[in-house]
């Protein structure tokens, strides 16, 4: 069965102090890996998608890399309103009409 | 920007009671979905949607669950006899390849009493 695991659960920076979150996947036959944000009673929103190990795609403060097995989330420099929940989601084995989530890491940013 | 919407925002029902909540995918896309997140646990895929049929569905999507896209504009979610464990937040999204990533809209949240 396909799995995504995030870390770490929750995360607390202070303004400026970068980091990486992690996603780890298990998927026969990976077909892409999505990257949402999700702010407190809202949907997710789209950040990237990442189809082969070594990939990269950035968007202002954040960057996304994948290998074979995770795929890193680096924030550099955020800022407050960067705090959010973040998603990482694989399409199952058979293709894209099932995503499966992962539990997602909760970002807090102190000014 | 093109974006999904979904009505209500928030529906309060008692258990038992049939429910319809709905969206509006964005309009060129062709594949449509429904999720659903319980409070304070991950998104869980519920169901998809292309060329009028459910292309694939997962064991929380029982009997008690129904799509249907009855226009050219709107998708829905049918649950026929609701219960507690319902409760959760339903999102729709779309599309528009098979291959490409799924947008979401704001939600529905709804409360089973």
């Amino acid at each position: 069965e396909d799995q995504v695991t995030q870390s770490p659960e929750a995360l607390r920076l202070q303004e400026g102090e970068s980091s990486s979150l992690n996603c780890s996947y298990t998927v026969s036959g990976l077909r892409g890996l999505f990257w949402y944000r999700q702010d407190p009673g809202k949907g997710p929103e789209f950040l990237f998608t990442l189809y082969s190990a070594g990939e990269e795609k950035e968007k202002e403060r954040l960057k996304a890399t994948l290998t074979k097995k995770e795929s890193f989330l680096h924030i550099t420099a955020p800022k407050p309103e960067d705090s959010a929940t973040y998603l990482c989601a694989v399409p199952n084995s058979g293709g894209y009409q099932k995503v499966t989530f992962g539990t997602g890491t909760k970002l807090q940013v102190i000014p | 920007e093109p974006e999904v919407t979904q009505t209500p925002s928030h529906q309060v029902t008692q258990m038992g009671q049939e429910v319809i909540l709905r969206c509006v995918p964005i309009s060129n896309h062709l594949y449509f979905y429904w999720y659903r997140q319980i409070l304070g646990q991950k998104v869980e895929f519920l169901v998809s949607f292309y060329n009028n049929e459910i292309s694939e569905k997962s064991e929380i999507f029982d009997d008690q669950f129904s799509v249907e896209r009855p226009d050219g504009s709107n998708f829905t979610l049918k649950i026929r006899s609701t219960k507690l464990e319902d409760s959760a937040m339903y999102f729709c999204a779309s599309s528009g390849g098979q291959n490409n990533e799924q947008f979401f809209g704001p939600g529905t949240r709804l409360t089973v009493l």
